[in-house]
């Protein structure tokens, strides 16, 4: 079974500071790992998304995350907030795909983090 | 390239109206679907997914069905809405050998009066 962990439920920093958003998860199976930015009424769309390549993935907007299988993390940061960062993000796991059939790459998300950017 | 479609973007109904959102995904074949809904302060809670025409299963018992009439078509019905279906609903899709992650779709604004 796959989870997903998001530390803090709600983010504020001041434009120019670090964005770090903590993911943690939890997989039987070597994980598929993306992250989903969500703005208001609108969509998830996707930032970036971990398939065992490279452990530092860069992503739209800035943004970037790091696959630490020995922390099994995930979290996301971005050098300098602007106020367009302002949304909610949402970590989330797949346990990939199987030739057997029992696994199709279903996504177990968190519970989201809300990102509040102050001028 | 792949695209998806969801509509209404909002919908204002009366308690114990029916309900139907409609979903299509082009220019791939076979997808999987996925239909999700989001309530205040909840996250996203997955309803039903699809990895073929008719092939339908329930993540959780509630007030809704959905059904897959066609190999790119998703609709998320109710016969008689309540209270507690009002909430923001959203379609995806991922590649049939999956693990590479969703496409949304913009979602529907449902407020059941």
């Amino acid at each position: 079974a796959q989870s997903v962990t998001q530390l803090g439920s709600h983010v504020s920093v001041s434009e120019g500071a670090l964005v770090l958003l903590r993911c943690n998860y939890s997989s039987s199976v070597p994980p598929y790992l993306f992250w989903y930015v969500q703005y208001p009424n609108q969509g998830l769309q996707l930032l970036l998304k971990y398939t065992s390549a490279a452990t530092l993935v860069k992503g739209i907007n800035g943004f970037e995350a790091e696959f630490k299988k020995s922390e099994t993390s995930f979290h996301l940061t971005k050098p300098s907030a602007h106020m367009s960062d302002a949304a909610e993000y949402f970590c989330a796991v797949s346990d990939g795909w199987n030739a057997g059939g029992t696994s199709y790459g279903k996504l177990t998300f968190g519970q989201g983090t809300i990102l509040t950017v102050h001028p | 390239s792949q695209t998806i479609h969801q509509w209404p973007a909002t919908l204002v109904q009366p308690v114990g109206s029916p309900l139907s959102l409609e979903c299509t995904v082009e220019g791939t074949s076979n997808p999987n679907l996925y239909w999700y809904r989001q309530a205040a302060g909840r996250g996203l809670q997955l309803l039903f997914y699809s990895i073929g025409i008719d092939q339908i299963s329930s993540e959780v018992p509630q007030n809704l069905s959905a059904s897959r009439p066609q190999d790119r078509q998703f609709i998320l019905s109710s016969k008689k809405l309540l209270l507690s279906d009002s909430g923001f609903y959203l379609c995806a899709w991922s590649a049939a050998r999956g693990g590479y992650g969703y496409t949304f779709g913009s979602g529907t604004r449902l407020t059941v009066v």
